[in-house]
């Protein structure tokens, strides 16, 4: 069974840069089965989708964040990483890492986070 | 972006009722959509993707339909475990967006 698990600081500075490691178990990173994706809770609220990479290295951001994210994958590890750079109070959130899956049907290509990290709560505050 | 709309926000239901939760896309979309459920403190949970499929493990109490741009999830006979909160995600087109969440509670 696939596992994703988060780690990183659980508080950041404000203007500083937000680093997180998603740790994969179960299979390897570079299977074409997955993409590997970072989704964001602000505390009470909904969910948000930060950035996702897939098995080519391709990248893809949500735009609301582009200008600040950099997710990377490093396959000796079985690990990929979220860089947010400048964060402010408004970053503070559970970011959970996981791991999407790819279906094929009469209907079409379906992408959906089948596997997700227990998430881990990072505070932007001085 | 496309905006997923939920309704209702909120619920309160008994165990054994049936209950339906509906999703609504700002622009047209296919099959692409995605439904979750989050238990508080917990991670979101894939329960159905592309509108009606089940994932492995997940009870057959649940079921999901529709089509562009309105899709339903139905609970057939609630369960105690079913009390949370239940997200969609529509996954055509990029960003990838959810749902606000519609919070299921214990009448």
């Amino acid at each position: 069974q696939l596992q994703v698990q988060e780690s990183g600081p659980g508080l950041v500075r404000p203007s500083e840069t937000l680093s997180l490691t998603c740790t994969v178990s179960g299979g390897p990173l570079n299977s074409s089965r997955y993409y590997w994706a970072w989704i964001r809770q602000p505390p009470g609220e909904g969910l948000e989708w930060i950035g996702s990479i897939y098995y080519s290295g391709s990248t893809y951001y949500n735009p609301s964040l582009k200008s600040r994210v950099t997710v990377s994958r490093d396959t000796s590890k079985n690990q990929f990483s979220l860089n947010l750079d400048s964060v402010t109070a408004a970053d503070t959130a559970v970011y959970y890492c996981a791991a999407g899956a790819f279906s094929f049907g009469v209907s079409g290509y379906f992408e959906y986070f089948q596997h997700w990290g227990q998430g881990t709560l990072v505070t932007a505050a001085s | 972006d496309i905006q997923m709309t939920q309704s209702p926000s909120s619920l309160s239901a008994s165990v054994g009722d049936r209950v339906f939760i509906t999703c609504r896309a700002s622009q047209s979309i296919t099959s692409c959509l995605n439904w979750y459920q989050q238990k508080p403190g917990k991670a979101p949970q894939l329960l159905i993707y592309a509108v009606s499929l089940l994932q492995s493990g997940a009870p057959s109490r649940f079921s999901g339909s529709g089509s562009g741009p309105d899709f339903t999830l139905t609970i057939s006979s609630l369960q105690r475990e079913d009390f949370a909160t239940y997200y969609c995600q529509q996954t055509c087109r990029i960003p990838t967006t959810f749902g606000q969440g519609t919070k299921l509670e214990l009448k």
